[in-house]
């Protein structure tokens, strides 16, 4: 089965810019996760959707904001770019089901911020 | 709240020899622990998992960990060590959320490098 698919797999952006990312589950997994991979901060979690709804919130500022749509897909936005927002934009999808932590996750986004 | 130290940054091994990666955890209840390696540029693989049960786990490519709860640790291991094996190596505890879900805490990483 298709993996989850993140796109685009690069992009460059200017300072005050803001950006879209996007996120395409595996086929049945309801639950997508956002995390963000810088080399001074590692991976920290930012947002979880579940059925449309952002469920739970990492701790980033307002500038970063998402929405899933009804076939579960996933879409991230970042406004008013800063250079520390140049990062490695990873999404992950689970299935539904309680603490089943069957995360799956894409690629990722590479984003620089210029 | 949780947190995940691994204490090794860099590590370099031979092909062929074993490799141990450390991982210890804080977490006020049973944790779910995890192994993730990232290859250059790529997202995060799962190598193994532990939720309960028997504290030796199997996992993909020939890799292991082991859970000590006495020790807070949850280190992983393989027996040799292929040239493929190099990557980054990420140790997470998942734990579950207020607003339903579920989130993980990743350790920094290892980098795993082999030498020929």
């Amino acid at each position: 089965k298709a993996g989850v698919t993140q796109t685009p797999r690069y992009l460059i952006k200017t300072r005050g810019q803001q950006v879209t990312l996007s996120c395409s589950p595996i086929s049945g997994h309801r639950s997508v996760s956002w995390y963000q991979q810088t080399p001074g901060q590692g991976l920290q979690f930012l947002f979880e959707y579940f059925s449309e709804t952002q469920r739970n919130k990492g701790n980033f500022p307002g500038r970063f904001s998402g929405r899933q749509f009804s076939n579960s897909r996933s879409e991230m936005n970042v406004s008013t770019l800063e250079l520390g927002d140049s990062a490695l934009y990873l999404c992950a999808s689970s299935p539904p089901g309680g603490t089943n932590y069957g995360y799956t996750f894409g690629s990722g986004t590479r984003l620089t911020v210029v | 709240a949780q947190s995940v130290t691994q204490p090794d940054i860099h590590i370099t091994v031979s092909e062929g020899a074993s490799l141990e990666l450390r991982c210890n955890y804080s977490y006020g209840a049973t944790p779910y622990l995890f192994w993730y390696v990232q290859s250059p540029g790529q997202g995060l693989q799962l190598l193994l998992k532990y939720f309960s049960g028997d504290t030796l786990v199997q996992g993909i490519k020939g890799f292991e960990a082991e859970f000590k709860r006495s020790q807070s640790s949850f280190n992983l291991r393989k027996p040799s060590v292929h040239w493929s094996d190099a990557a980054e190596y990420f140790c997470a505890v998942g734990a579950p959320l207020t607003g339903g879900g579920n989130k993980l805490t990743f350790g920094t990483g290892t980098q795993l490098k082999v030498e020929l």
